[in-house]
């Protein structure tokens, strides 16, 4: 059974500061999405990552993956306020059923001005 | 495009009752899912759909039933609603790009409460 992990969970940090957070999967994906939910709303595609040494970046949000590694991280740099969400990672992995996506449990951030 | 709705937004249950979440989608997706989201636990796959009258259990799918009958539609029904299926149930839909992706769009959530 596949298992993605989020770490940290919580994570509240000091505005213009940099930080990480990590995605760990416990298979064999090469696709990996991440996605931001403001409270009470929906969720928003932030990265799409499609290869080992992909990386994207929006912004202060920078994205990579490292299939070998089975681990994306999410580098926030210099934070701001209008960062304060909550960030899922989800891999994609193929089923007898066609695709689909496990997420990990978020991390929720919080940024103090 | 309206993208990905879902109707209701809200709705409170008593146990024991039943209803039917409706899921629509205007982007010709193949493939539909459905959600919970639980504090602490991310998003949970309930039932999954990979074409019109085709449709996979998820992570779960105890207590739900669905069923597509047309393909822009994804119906999740709760036959005999019990407290534990107090959730937010979020609708996705996807559909392969010509770079691999199967990014998934979501709808705006229905927020449901079991008395």
């Amino acid at each position: 059974e596949l298992k993605v992990e989020q770490n940290p969970l919580f994570l509240s940090m000091q505005e213009g500061k940099n930080y990480t957070i990590y995605c760990n999967y416990s298979t064999t994906s090469d696709r990996l999405y991440w996605y931001r939910q403001d409270p009470g709303k929906s969720l928003e595609s932030l990265f799409v990552l499609l290869s080992n040494g992909a990386v994207k970046q929006e912004g202060r949000l920078m994205a990579s993956l490292d299939t070998k590694a089975r681990l994306s991280t999410l580098h926030i740099t210099a934070a701001v306020h209008d960062l304060s969400a909550t960030y899922f990672c989800a891999v994609d992995i193929w089923t007898e059923y066609g695709n689909k996506l496990v997420f990990g449990a978020g991390t929720i951030l919080r940024v103090k001005s | 495009n309206a993208g990905v709705t879902q109707t209701p937004k809200f709705r409170v249950l008593k146990t024991g009752q039943s209803m039917t979440l409706l899921c629509a989608q205007d982007m010709n997706h193949e493939y539909m899912y459905w959600y919970r989201q639980d504090p602490g636990m991310g998003l949970r796959l309930i039932h999954y759909s990979v074409g019109e009258g085709t449709t996979a259990k998820g992570e779960v799918p105890d207590g739900y039933n669905v069923s597509r009958l047309k393909k822009q539609n994804f119906l999740l029904g709760l036959e005999s609603a019990a407290p534990s299926q107090t959730s937010v149930y979020f609708c996705a839909s996807s559909q392969a790009t010509a770079g691999g992706s199967y990014e998934q769009y979501f709808g705006p959530g229905t927020r449901l409460t079991v008395t």
